[in-house]
């Protein structure tokens, strides 16, 4: 099976950069996706790293380390808008579902 | 907006009772998958379909069953509820069978009380 470890809470004030980490275990690994989600409102997919290394995609970074099995989401330059719930996410072994981790909710203040 | 449509929005039921969730999928994706997620929880994955074909199952329960007709549209049925059935119930479609690129594209949901 899969299981995905993340912090449940983590807080940041405006303007400041977080990590928020992943370590993972699955018998087949494809890649590592990170999704958004804002209170109560769709999900939504920010990234997928399916190699080892950083992806940019404006404020947002994506990490993946296949031999640590673990992951991480950077943001930076925090707005109040990214105060959200954030879920790292794999593959399942078939690579027919998404197994996602309990989620970190990131408050952000001013 | 995803594209994905997700039929009701709020549902408010009794114990006992059976519900059915609906969702259209993005045009063009053959692929739908329902999640539940209940308060404080993660998305848990329920179940997969393709093209009218269950291809996943993940922990649902037997008193829940899906289906996805012709037109690619899916609905999940709920029934003999319990109040721990209470939860954001979510449809996410994608174009292809595996997801290769980890992307799924969610509906806004139907949250189902049981009271």
């Amino acid at each position: 099976g899969q299981s995905l470890e993340q912090p449940s809470e983590v807080t940041a004030v405006e303007g400041a950069i977080v990590q928020i980490n992943c370590t993972y275990q699955t018998s087949g690994f494809y890649g590592l996706s990170w999704y958004q989600q804002h209170d109560g409102g769709a999900p939504t997919f920010l990234s997928y790293n399916a190699l080892d290394g950083l992806e940019e995609t404006g404020r947002f970074s994506s990490f993946l380390s296949r031999s640590d099995s673990y992951g991480y989401l950077l943001l930076q330059e925090l707005q109040m808008k990214d105060s959200a719930s954030y879920f790292c996410a794999v593959l399942n072994q078939a690579g027919t579902a998404l197994i996602f981790g309990k989620g970190t909710t990131l408050s952000v203040s001013s | 907006d995803s594209g994905v449509t997700q039929t009701p929005k709020h549902l408010i039921t009794a114990t006992g009772q059976r519900v059915t969730l609906r969702c259209s999928p993005r045009s063009g994706d053959l692929s739908v998958y329902w999640y539940q997620q209940s308060l404080d929880q993660g998305l848990q994955f329920l179940i997969h379909y393709y093209n009218g074909e269950e291809r996943a199952k993940g922990n649902i329960l037997e008193r829940f069953s899906a289906q996805q007709f012709p037109d690619l549209h899916s609905e999940l049925n709920l029934s003999s509820l319990e109040l721990g059935d209470s939860a954001l119930y979510f449809c996410a479609s994608s174009e292809t069978q595996g997801l290769l690129t980890g992307e799924l594209f969610f509906g806004e949901g139907s949250r189902l009380t049981v009271l």
